[in-house]
């Protein structure tokens, strides 16, 4: 089986602008999640999709946003760029299967630079 | 809120020396899961625990759920080169939710 893929693995865009992050996960994975990884602050929690609806969500600003499609891909944005917004974001996918959490299976990430 | 606490940040052992990183939650999990994520890399789930007091072993790696299931622990007996890498657990809670720990940064030194 592919794993998870994520594209694009780096970006660098300026303060102000928008990004959008995209995730196929694995063939069958219904569950996709999206993390924020700093030095500092270790992995978060953005928000996680399942068959198309956002199941749980972080605690980040509306300028983070997410969908996921029929096809159980995946996309994240960011608006309005800041500085602090510069990390690398993973995105995961999971079996899943109601009323358990199941191992995530993580892409390699996108490194993205604010500038 | 949620939160899942992973002590130490850092730790630096000499190649054959023990390691163990802690993870605690101030409320019950449904379940814990540990990853591995060498430099470089991204995440890779290494095992999930479900049951009180719940122990596994992954040759040199032991996992351990608390009895009240707001505590876990890995220890790697006989540290090698190979281990190095940061360790995260992550918590499992009612719907769905999965929060990691802020993680454990092992270095071996030969």
């Amino acid at each position: 089986k592919a794993g998870v893929t994520q594209t694009p693995r780096y970006l660098i865009k300026t303060r102000g602008q928008q990004v959008t992050l995209s995730c196929s996960p694995i063939s069958g994975h219904r569950s996709v999640s999206w993390y924020q990884q700093t030095p500092g602050q270790g992995l978060q929690f953005l928000f996680e999709y399942f068959s198309e609806t956002q199941r749980n969500k972080g605690n980040f600003p509306g300028r983070f946003s997410g969908r996921q499609f029929s096809n159980s891909r995946s996309e994240m944005n960011v608006s309005t760029l800041e500085l602090g917004d510069s990390a690398l974001y993973l995105c995961a996918s999971s079996y899943d299967r109601q009323g358990s959490s199941y191992e995530q299976y993580f892409g390699p990430g996108t490194r993205l630079t604010v500038t | 809120g949620q939160q899942v606490m992973q002590i130490p940040q850092y730790q630096h052992v000499q190649e054959g020396e023990d390691f163990t990183t802690y993870c605690n939650s101030s409320t019950t999990l449904s379940n814990i899961q540990w990853y591995k994520q060498r430099p470089g890399g991204h995440p890779v789930f290494l095992i999930q625990l479900v049951k009180s007091g719940e122990v596994k072993k992954q040759k040199r790696l032991t996992f351990q759920f608390g009895e009240a299931k707001k505590n876990s622990s890995l220890h790697i007996t006989a540290t090698q080169t190979t281990d190095v890498g940061t360790y995260f657990c992550a918590g499992g809670f009612s719907g769905y939710a999965l929060n990691f720990g802020k993680g454990t940064s092992l270095l071996v030194t030969p």
